[in-house]
């Protein structure tokens, strides 16, 4: 099983909402991702937790805050976001190991700012 | 930090020509070369890896050929198919860190048509 599942697949939310989007993985990976790509971009690092921790925050403004619940949940919380953070949310996993290994994407969350 | 440029950024071929797309990286310390297909609406996938021991690896109709004196690899795709018309990325990453902290290219659109 290779699979990274995000939910929801699709969100609208107004500029003063808060919502979460939620990743999962069941394949005993210990490094998680967020990475946001807007149309016709690469995708681009957002956080990178690794045993749980997070390791890597690429400078992503506070009206994004991650979570890792434990080893097989992370979470995205979204709080008074701008129009301009519409865009495709993608949560990877990957093993914790030194060889370069795989990274695997989930579907991804398509978030509108309104 | 890691930079990797992508060329073509578009490239149109006829069902049955080969396809060839370059990326650069920057950072000598890059030591896995992924590439991703993303078709449109969805996740990115892998679809060929290499690792800096090894120079040149094939997978059926595709292949990867890493060049890390010039810091350059490129994917050849032979025997093309309309089904391999998507959004192709190269990415670079240093992986003795225990997680993958991919920097992209900025993608290659390739149309093939029947």
């Amino acid at each position: 099983d290779t699979e990274v599942t995000q939910t929801p697949k699709h969100l609208v939310m107004g500029m003063t909402n808060k919502k979460s989007l939620k990743c999962e993985q069941h394949m005993g990976h210990r490094a998680m991702y967020w990475y946001k790509q807007k149309a016709k971009k690469p995708p681009e690092l957002m956080f990178v937790y690794s045993y749980e921790k997070l390791s890597i925050n690429e400078s992503v403004p506070s009206r994004f805050s991650p979570e890792c619940p434990n080893s097989s949940l992370l979470n995205l919380h979204l709080h008074a976001l701008q129009p301009e953070d519409s865009a495709l949310y993608l949560c990877a996993s990957s093993q914790r190991g030194f060889s370069g290994n795989t990274i695997y994407f989930g579907e991804g969350s398509w978030l509108t700012v309104v | 930090g890691e930079n990797v440029e992508q060329h073509p950024s578009t490239l149109s071929v006829q069902e049955g020509d080969s396809a060839v797309i370059k990326c650069t990286y920057s950072d000598s310390a890059s030591n896995y070369f992924p590439w991703y297909k993303q078709e449109l609406g969805k996740r990115p996938q892998l679809i060929i890896d290499i690792r800096s021991n090894v120079g040149e690896k094939k997978d059926q109709r595709i292949a990867v050929t890493l060049n890390k004196t010039a810091k350059h690899f490129s994917l050849h795709i032979t025997e093309t198919q309309p089904e391999d018309s998507a959004v192709y990325f190269c990415a670079a990453s240093n992986a003795n860190t225990g997680f993958q902290k991919l920097v992209f290219g900025t993608g290659t659109r390739l149309l093939v048509s029947p």
